[in-house]
């Protein structure tokens, strides 16, 4: 079964930092695209970050909203996914999904909430 | 960026009734469009995938159809488990993008 687990969202201050993990499960990781998503009441759902397979040379891409304050990377000894976030602003505050990117979206984690508060 | 337009954004439908839900897409994204079912507290899960291909385990009551950039989802023979809100995206050029949704509730 194909599994994706977020963790490491919480509660920070704006201007700090958060790293989430994605650990996945149940399918060859190197072989997939890999995706952060976020979605808020008000914004609803927000593609963030993306970083391809093995083949296409891990290669990443980026919203223009977190472009150059998140870094999305992996680590394929271990099949994670992650996002480390910097910078964060009150208007990062949103739950944060890990996705598989396969015909579309195909397997969503969870969710990990993130709140960015004084 | 591409826009992703839904409508309605809500709807109210019967138990056993047929629906169907549009998105427009603000420019041309060839058949890279994707739907979703959300229900509250939960992740998305993924319906459709490049217009009308169904993700699997997904039944086939669910159905899409559409080019360019006009598309729609059907849903047939709604039952309880069905009334959620559902999302369409665009996976054609970067960044994604969403519509802003369609939340069906029983009438």
């Amino acid at each position: 079964e194909v599994q994706l687990v977020e963790s490491g969202g919480g509660l920070v201050q704006p201007g700090g930092s958060l790293r989430l993990s994605c650990a996945t499960s149940g399918f060859i990781f190197s072989d997939y695209y890999m995706d952060w998503v976020r979605q808020t009441p008000g914004r609803g759902l927000e593609w963030l970050a993306r970083t391809a397979n093995k083949a296409r040379g891990y290669t990443t891409f980026y919203a223009a909203s977190v472009k150059g304050r998140f870094t999305i990377s992996r680590d394929e000894s271990d099949s994670s996914l992650y996002l480390q976030m910097n910078s964060l602003k009150t208007e990062d505050t949103a739950v944060y999904y890990c996705v598989r990117g396969y015909n579309s979206f195909d397997v969503w984690g969870q969710g990990t909430l993130v709140t960015v508060s004084p | 960026d591409i826009q992703m337009t839904q409508s309605p954004s809500s709807l109210s439908a019967s138990v056993g009734d047929r629906v169907t839900i549009t998105c427009r897409a603000s420019q041309d994204i060839n058949n890279y469009l994707g739907w979703f079912q959300q229900k509250p507290g939960k992740a998305p899960k993924s319906l459709i995938y490049d217009v009308s291909n169904l993700q699997s385990g997904v039944p086939s009551k669910f159905s899409g159809s559409g080019s360019g950039t006009d598309f729609t989802l059907t849903i047939s023979s709604l039952q309880p488990e069905d009334f959620a809100t559902y999302y369409c995206q665009q996976y054609k050029s970067y960044p994604y993008t969403f519509g802003q949704g369609t939340k069906m509730e029983i009438k």
